[in-house]
């Protein structure tokens, strides 16, 4: 089915572990975003892509790495994992954001990490 | 810089409405959306209204939008006890790749 799949849905780990989450978007959509949701803060933007190859900061990249070697995939990675890392993440897709069009993202079901 | 706000909470009785407001700052937003996060899910686009629009009807929501204060509000007629979720207002802005978000408002719909 198209859409956009998240995984793993929940996942556990250590501090100073590495741990990546997997974001798969079937629409072939050019822009792809990882946004963290804290209970007080929202959405925060981590990092988005608006090609393969192309990626750049948001409002709280420190402690995460991406990359985008697929229009399809957009890994997000952890390289070594905090407490304050433990946050449901949320990936999401757009065509484009041209600002006179109409392109609202769309959202994966999001990961659920806890960092013990 | 751009900034969206919401109030956190709103509770209303089954089958009254529920209106849901949102202020920006951003003078050059181009498009403004709503969408609804349920428990445990994601988000999930309800409806969007572009600039130059006063009001955009769908169904049971209705969005108005009033561009010389930058509010912007959601209602939802005959509210039922599905509607409980959290709803974001988002703006585009002209120059801004970028969504920017309000914080959430969460809606308790009671019996």
């Amino acid at each position: 089915d198209a859409g956009i799949t998240q995984s793993p849905r929940y996942k556990i780990t250590e501090t100073g572990r590495q741990v990546t989450l997997m974001c798969h978007q079937t629409w072939s959509h050019s822009y792809m975003f990882w946004y963290r949701q804290d209970l007080g803060h929202g959405l925060r933007l981590i990092y988005y892509s608006a090609a393969a190859d192309i990626t750049d900061k948001g409002e709280v990249p420190d402690g995460y790495v991406v990359s985008r070697s697929k229009t399809e995939n957009f890994p997000l990675t952890l390289e070594s994992a905090t407490r304050s890392q433990t946050s449901v993440y949320f990936c999401a897709s757009s065509e484009s954001t041209v600002s006179t069009s109409n392109q609202p993202q769309h959202f994966g079901d999001g990961t659920r990490l806890s960092i013990l | 810089g751009e900034d969206v706000e919401q109030s956190l909470f709103l509770s209303v009785r089954e089958g009254d409405s529920s209106v849901i407001n949102c202020t920006y700052t951003d003078s050059s937003s181009t498009y403004l959306y709503w969408y609804k996060q349920e428990p445990g899910a994601g988000l999930q686009l309800l409806t969007y209204i572009f600039s130059n629009m006063d009001m955009k009807q769908d169904q049971r929501l209705t969005v108005l939008l009033n561009k010389k204060d930058k509010h912007l509000s959601l209602r939802i007629a005959d509210t039922q006890t599905g509607d409980s979720a959290i709803y974001f207002c988002a703006e585009k802005g002209g120059n801004n790749r970028k969504l920017i978000w309000g914080l959430g408002t969460s809606l308790a719909v009671n019996p």
